[in-house]
């Protein structure tokens, strides 16, 4: 299995508290992503990060932050959870094809299923 | 509109019936993926491709790169086959690259 974990798997939280989920990678790509799982929406991009200390918004960016200030590691926070924030997260990652004899990588990591109450 | 379009959204056969997913993009990409999710898992790679077709099993995967489509097929389908399959492209635009999703299509084989 690729090299990628996410901690934690699971966690409750109350509404108005900092959360923050960690995704850990030893494949050292390039590219690591933040997404959101929800019924009839798929999964829909939060943040993704294209190199240490450089990242991007994603299409569901607002009440989330991320941080990547090292290769392995890109971090997502809710500054403040929401109820609508209750949701399984899934971190991914990726090189891209033009950097590594043109094959191109994704994995994903087991998700992460956060309740806001 | 989205990036990328799946279809159908929701696929129930027999088993044993040859079942055809579809996905067609409207981005320029390098790679393009189909990833499978069972009920309250993780999501795991089946197929990537850049051109031309792969074959694993009873799963074959084909890409029409000028056309921008790809389709998932699964002969001689099976209960297990049960799943959520969804397509991932690798957008490319401006020099930076993304993993962009479709909505993925909910497979239910029956026995």
């Amino acid at each position: 299995d690729a090299g990628i974990t996410q901690s934690p798997r699971h966690k409750v939280t109350e509404t108005g508290t900092p959360v923050t989920l960690r995704c850990h990678q030893t494949e050292n790509h390039r590219y690591m992503y933040w997404y959101r799982q929800d019924p009839g929406h798929g999964l829909r991009l939060i943040h993704y990060s294209y190199g240490v200390k450089d990242t991007d918004k994603g299409e569901v960016s607002d009440g989330y932050s991320v941080s990547r200030s090292k290769t392995e590691d890109f971090l997502l926070t809710l500054e403040s959870a929401t109820s609508s924030q209750t949701s399984v997260y899934f971190c991914a990652i990726s090189e891209s094809s033009r950097s590594r004899d043109s094959n191109t990588e994704a994995f994903f990591g087991q998700g992460t299923r956060l309740t806001v109450v | 509109k989205n990036e990328v379009e799946q279809s159908p959204q929701n696929l129930t056969a027999q088993e044993g019936e040859f079942i055809t997913i579809n996905c067609s993009y409207s981005v320029g990409i390098s790679a393009l993926h189909w990833l499978q999710q069972h009920p309250g898992g993780g999501i795991v790679s089946l197929f990537m491709l850049s051109s031309g077709k792969k074959k694993h099993g009873r799963l074959i995967a084909t890409i029409n790169i000028q056309e921008k489509h790809s389709s998932l097929h699964i002969t001689a389908s099976h209960p297990r086959d049960s799943a959520v399959y969804i397509c991932a492209v690798h957008s490319v635009k401006g020099g930076s690259e993304k993993l962009v999703f479709g909505k993925g299509t909910k497979l239910t084989v029956n026995p």
